[in-house]
């Protein structure tokens, strides 16, 4: 069962445009989640995180909207440049009563930015 | 700051053979650590996690093991590789709510 779902394998834009990364999650228990970007042959690197009592986190060009009531993210990208072309990846960890949290991911979209 | 190290880089072992993987966190103290694997086409799982010298919890069941012998560092094993083991294994840690990952290792079973 999967609990974080990235239904988008890849996704094609022209520099200087938007990018829209889309996320969907089962669990309501889930309160904190994050984007990654990984290049091939490299770990994940953290771009931004929202809590859930947050709808919108921006940073830069990076801004990521959280909707509790569909359980779905996305993460926007503007303008896109080449460099952001790599998969990102959706996480997402719910309330836990210990100090790990443990974070569920998506499968990833493949994201390529086209000069 | 903080720096996290894996190695080695890329490693091709025979079925059969065993496995040891090295992660070590410069910069931080009593961090969380965690292995997680992405096989090929993937997401990445989560393996195991750790609160503390000693302390693993195993998220799924398989062929390896983790152990914590010192604060900041977590190594991943396995006595005998199973082709089902190649991938892409990482090791990331947090003091908080964010993970940080190492560079990876990337394993073939052959």
């Amino acid at each position: 069962d999967q609990q974080v779902k990235q239904n988008s394998p890849s996704l094609s834009v022209q520099e200087g445009r938007i990018s829209i990364l889309n996320c969907d999650y089962t669990n309501s228990m889930f309160d904190y989640f994050l984007w990654y970007k990984k290049y091939p042959a490299e770990g994940p690197t953290f771009l931004i995180s929202i809590s859930s009592i947050k709808d919108k986190n921006e940073d830069g060009r990076f801004t990521v909207f959280l909707n509790k009531s569909a359980k779905h993210l996305s993460l926007h990208i503007v303008p896109s440049q080449p460099g952001d072309s790599a998969v990102y990846f959706c996480a997402a960890t719910p309330m836990t009563s210990g100090s790990a949290r443990q974070l569920t991911f998506g499968s990833g979209t493949q994201l390529t930015v086209l000069p | 700051s903080q720096t996290i190290h894996q190695w080695p880089a890329t490693l091709v072992q025979p079925v059969g053979s065993p496995l040891s993987l090295e992660c070590t966190v410069e910069g931080t103290s009593n961090p969380n650590l965690y292995w997680y694997r992405q096989a090929a086409g993937r997401g990445l799982q989560l393996l195991f996690y750790s609160v503390g010298i000693g302390q693993i919890s195993s998220e799924v069941p398989q062929n390896l093991s983790a152990s914590r012998p010192q604060d900041r560092q977590f190594i991943l094993s396995s006595k005998k590789l199973l082709l089902s083991d190649s991938g892409f294994y990482l090791c990331a840690w947090t003091v908080t709510d964010t993970q940080y990952f190492g560079p990876g290792t990337r394993l073939t079973v052959l």
